[in-house]
């Protein structure tokens, strides 16, 4: 079956670091892929996806590349904020029978100022 | 403009009782879905529904029931409460993207 691996954390950085999150997953057909976020005490709401090998999902300032070859759909930013700290969820949804979403144990990302 | 909303957020309950997670939701999605979070696990499916009157089982479906009469709503039933239970719940609609509500923290004692 579908599965999403990524690592838990939690990850601390300083303000203004490098950012990346590795995510990496099994499908049997051709999944579209996302990037969550949960704020404290908040539900998941989406910060990017990509649909398709190749294509590059952005927003706010976070990217991630959807790379068939590698199964992997890593989430990078540039320059942290302390705003950032929140948990990261990676999922796939497969076009099989309902389209389930399979996500990640999400990773915690707590930024230092 | 309230998408997905949960009640209650908070509930405490004592080992046997039984009660009903509410979900609503103003998007016309066909498809809902009830999941558990816990630390170390992510989020685990326990049913989804892809329309009024359909309802199907995800990962983690024991001890809970769900019924699908409207579009707007999926309520979620814990039938006899276990500590096992105690957990934070996420309602969740469409799925690409899902649109998620804010939770409901329950704990059994």
């Amino acid at each position: 079956g579908d599965s999403v691996t990524q690592m838990e954390g939690p990850v601390t950085l300083s303000e203004e670091a490098f950012l990346t999150i590795n995510c990496t997953y099994t499908a049997t057909g051709y999944p579209s892929l996302f990037w969550y976020v949960q704020y404290p005490g908040e539900g998941l709401q989406l910060l990017l996806k990509a649909t398709k090998a190749d294509d590059k999902g952005s927003n706010k300032g976070f990217e991630a590349t959807y790379r068939k070859e590698t199964t992997s759909f890593h989430l990078e930013k540039g320059s942290v904020q302390v705003s950032d700290s929140a948990v990261y969820f990676c999922a796939l949804s497969d076009f099989g029978g309902y389209q389930k979403v399979t996500f990640g144990i999400g990773t915690k990302l707590q930024v230092i100022p | 403009n309230a998408g997905v909303t949960q009640t209650p957020k908070f509930q405490v309950l004592k080992t046997g009782q039984s009660m009903t997670l509410q979900c609503a939701q103003d998007m016309n999605h066909e498809y809902m879905s009830w999941y558990r979070q816990d630390p170390g696990m992510g989020l685990r499916l326990i049913h989804y529904s892809v329309g009024a009157g359909i309802t199907d089982q995800g990962e983690v479906p024991n001890g809970y029931n769900v019924s699908r009469s409207t579009t707007e709503d999926f309520p979620l039933r814990l039938l006899s409460a276990a500590p096992s239970q105690t957990s934070v719940y996420f309602c969740a609609t469409g799925n690409q993207p899902q649109h998620f509500g804010d939770g409901t923290r329950l704990s059994i004692l």
